[in-house]
C-alpha cells in the first residue's frame, strides 16, 4: 500500500527551464509535506516543506504547491541548474505520529 | 560533528551472519528514525524512537531486525542471520520536530 507516490521515476530538463516534480498521496490524515534531495552516496537533505494549512511555500528557486482536494503536491524549481541534478523524494507525515512516509523518488537531470 | 553520523559506511557480510549498524544523532534531537533504501527503491521506514516512548516498530520487515536507542542518544540497528535481500543502504535520521536530518547511510552488502 503505497501511501505516497511519485509516478515519474525520472525527469530531464534544460538548464534555465522549469523543473516540475509531482507527488500524490492517499492518506487524508497527512498534514505536513516535505521534499528531500539526495545525491549519490549521501543521505537525503531537507529542501522545503509545507503544512496542510497552506497551499504554497516558496524558498528562492524552490516552490512547493499543495492541492489538498486532489491529494497532490508538486515541487517547482526555476530556473533549473545542473547542480540540481539529483534524486528528489517527497514525504508526508501525520504530525501526531512524526513518522515520514516517502515516495519512490524522481531522478532529475538538468542538462547544461 | 554537527550532523548525524553513521558507522560503518560500508559493510560486507556473509549470508547468515549478524550485523550491527550504528547511528549517532544530532545532540538534543529527541526523535530518531531508521530507513532503508534498496536498489531502485524509495526510502522504506523501519523504526522510529521518540523520547522515552515505546518505539514504533511497524516498519521492521521481520523479527530478524531489531533496534535500540541507549540513553536517548545513540542507536544500533541489528540484523540477525542476514539474507541477500537485506542488502541495501540503511539510513538514520534525527529530528527535533518537523524535518528530519539524515546521516550518510551504511551500505550493507550480503554475499
Amino acid at each position: 500500500d503505497q501511501q505516497v507516490k511519485q509516478n515519474s521515476p525520472s525527469l530531464s530538463v534544460q538548464e534555465g527551464r522549469i523543473s516540475i516534480l509531482n507527488c500524490d498521496y492517499t492518506n487524508s490524515m497527512f498534514d505536513y509535506f516535505l521534499w528531500y534531495k539526495k545525491y549519490p552516496a549521501e543521505g537525503p537533505t531537507f529542501l522545503i516543506s509545507i503544512s496542510s494549512i497552506k497551499d504554497k511555500n516558496e524558498d528562492g528557486r524552490f516552490t512547493v504547491f499543495l492541492n489538498k482536494s486532489a491529494k497532490h503536491l508538486s515541487l517547482h524549481i526555476v530556473p533549473s541548474q545542473p547542480g540540481d541534478s539529483a534524486v528528489y523524494f517527497c514525504a508526508a507525515s501525520d504530525r501526531g505520529t512524526g513518522k515520514l512516509i516517502f515516495g519512490q523518488g524522481t531522478t532529475l537531470q538538468v542538462k547544461p | 560533528g554537527a550532523g548525524v553520523s553513521q558507522s560503518p559506511s560500508n559493510k560486507v557480510t556473509e549470508k547468515g551472519k549478524d550485523v550491527e549498524l550504528r547511528c549517532d544523532p544530532i545532540s538534543g534531537h529527541t526523535a530518531l528514525y531508521w530507513y532503508r533504501q534498496s536498489l531502485g527503491q524509495g526510502l522504506e521506514f523501519l523504526i522510529y524512537f521518540q523520547g522515552n516512548s515505546a518505539p514504533d516498530k511497524s516498519g521492521l520487515p521481520s523479527d530478524r531486525f531489531s533496534a535500540e536507542r541507549t540513553g536517548g542518544s545513540v542507536s544500533t540497528l541489528t540484523i540477525q542471520r542476514t539474507q541477500q535481500e537485506d542488502s541495501a543502504v540503511y539510513l538514520c535520521a534525527s529530528s527535533p520536530r518537523g524535518e528530519q536530518f539524515f546521516g550518510p547511510g551504511t551500505r550493507l552488502t550480503v554475499l
